[in-house]
């Protein structure tokens, strides 16, 4: 799986717009990218997945420039219930090391 | 369809000892992933089952084992437990495409 990069927390509040970036500057062609969002002692949750221009769920939605080598994870009018740790992946299949998670996001909403 | 279907919820376990915990895949899906999530360590890959045969491995002792039955549900055993062995150990059905539905996760307390 191609390396992410993602900031290790954010803040912001109740109604806003969160946008999370996540950078995988050497993804790989057939590579799509997915999102996962893990509160404590449960496991993670699939967001949304893309791979190219932009995709839109119930939940989110993800933006994914012409060069791939970024993505936006975009939560809209977030919730205190949001709060949680927002993982980014980029790969296509499990591979040998299956998926690899990296340190996430912890995304913190405040009142 | 039901989720990912992990039992127990929560042990605990004394030095030494054997665990045996299980997981029941979404019906239908034949591919069942480990993964092994800790503080310090976030969340580590463990093994992949695909239709009874294991096809990955992540960097774990011999005392972690797993094995996958025809029905695709699926065991792992750690054996001579030690403190670091605490954790939550999660099970996943991984579709296609770095896209895995996680089950909630036993949480195994070493004392």
């Amino acid at each position: 799986l191609a390396k992410t990069t993602q900031p290790i927390s954010m803040d912001s509040y109740e109604g806003q717009e969160v946008n999370i970036t996540c950078s995988h500057n050497n993804i790989a062609t057939n590579d799509y990218i997915t999102w996962y969002q893990q509160f404590p002692s449960q496991g993670p949750r699939f967001i949304i997945q893309g791979y190219k221009t932009k995709v839109t769920n119930e939940v989110a939605s993800l933006f994914i420039p012409a060069d791939r080598k970024s993505s936006t994870l975009s939560l809209p009018r977030v919730s205190l219930s949001d709060t949680a740790v927002y993982y980014c992946l980029v790969g296509e299949g499990g591979g040998a090391d299956g998926l690899t998670f990296g340190k996430g996001t912890h995304l913190i909403i405040q009142p | 369809k039901a989720g990912v279907t992990q039992t127990p919820r929560y042990l605990i376990k004394t030095r030494g000892q054997q665990v045996t915990l299980s997981c029941s895949p979404i019906s239908g899906h034949r591919s069942v992933s480990w993964y092994q999530q800790t503080p310090g360590q976030g969340l580590q890959f463990l093994f992949e089952y695909f239709s009874e045969t294991q096809r990955n491995k992540g960097n774990f002792p011999g005392r972690f084992s797993g094995r996958q039955f025809s029905n695709s549900r699926s065991e792992m055993n750690v054996s001579t437990l030690e403190l670091g062995d605490s954790a939550l150990y999660l099970c996943a059905s991984i579709v296609r495409v770095i896209k895995a539905f996680f089950g909630q996760g036993t949480r195994l307390t070493v004392v």
